[in-house]
């Protein structure tokens, strides 16, 4: 069963940037893929802020950018602010109308 | 985008049943949205539990697959999860989602679902 992988803590200083990967136990990530990124704070439900890899969620702002990086999609989180803290889950989308979700990574701010 | 509104979680004892819903306030174009459930045990991550499409296409977790019905009736802008044959991992907080072929969108506020005897 194919796992996907995602750092489970980062930290990161106020105005900084961190870039969070995802990647799959085995084999690479591509756009086929349709990598997403949501944000979500304890006590709150998910927030949508990628997806197909690079497409924005309406309202979402532009510090928050998806891509792939090597064999990973990715996001990265240009000028860091406190209330970015927050759990980041990445999503795959593994065909047959399965998504499967990475186990989420603490980002702290500080 | 409208609010999404869950509800119908609750305490239930292994083997019961449940039925989630799923009530958009917008009205104007709900047929057109895919819609997802997804849940998230206590303390732990994200799990996608099903999705049924603007078309009807219908698509389920392997954890849930043969308990689980998702259905959606778009003249009441509501979609629902009929849960048979609870088990205590099924215990989580249960998400609706409406979104794009590959958006998950905007999400719910969630319902707590606790399976125990």
């Amino acid at each position: 069963q194919t796992v996907v992988t995602q750092e489970p803590s980062f930290s990161v200083s106020p105005g900084g940037t961190v870039t969070l990967t995802c990647g799959l136990s085995s084999g690479s990530v591509s756009t086929g893929y349709s990598p997403g990124w949501y944000q979500q704070t304890p006590g709150q439900p998910p927030r949508t802020l990628i997806y197909t890899t690079n497409t924005r969620s309406s309202g979402v702002p532009d510090r928050f950018s998806g891509s792939i990086v090597g064999n990973k999609a990715a996001l990265t989180i240009t000028g860091a602010q406190a209330d970015d803290e927050s759990d980041y889950y990445c999503v795959l989308y593994m065909g047959g109308g399965n998504w499967v979700f990475g186990g989420g990574t603490k980002l702290t701010v500080l | 985008e409208g609010q999404l509104v869950e509800s119908g979680g609750g305490l239930v004892q292994p083997g019961g049943s449940l039925r989630l819903s799923c009530a958009d306030s917008e009205f104007t174009s709900f047929r057109t949205y895919a819609l997802r459930w997804f849940r998230q045990a206590p303390g732990k991550g994200l799990e996608w539990v099903s999705s049924i499409g603007a078309t009807g296409n219908i698509y389920y977790a392997d954890s849930v697959r043969g308990r689980f019905t998702i259905s959606r009736d778009n003249s009441r802008n509501t979609l629902y999860l009929q849960m048979n044959s609870l088990r205590a991992d099924d215990t989580a907080a249960y998400y609706c989602a409406k979104g794009g072929s590959y958006d998950f969108g905007s999400w719910g506020q969630g319902t707590l679902v606790t399976v125990s005897s």
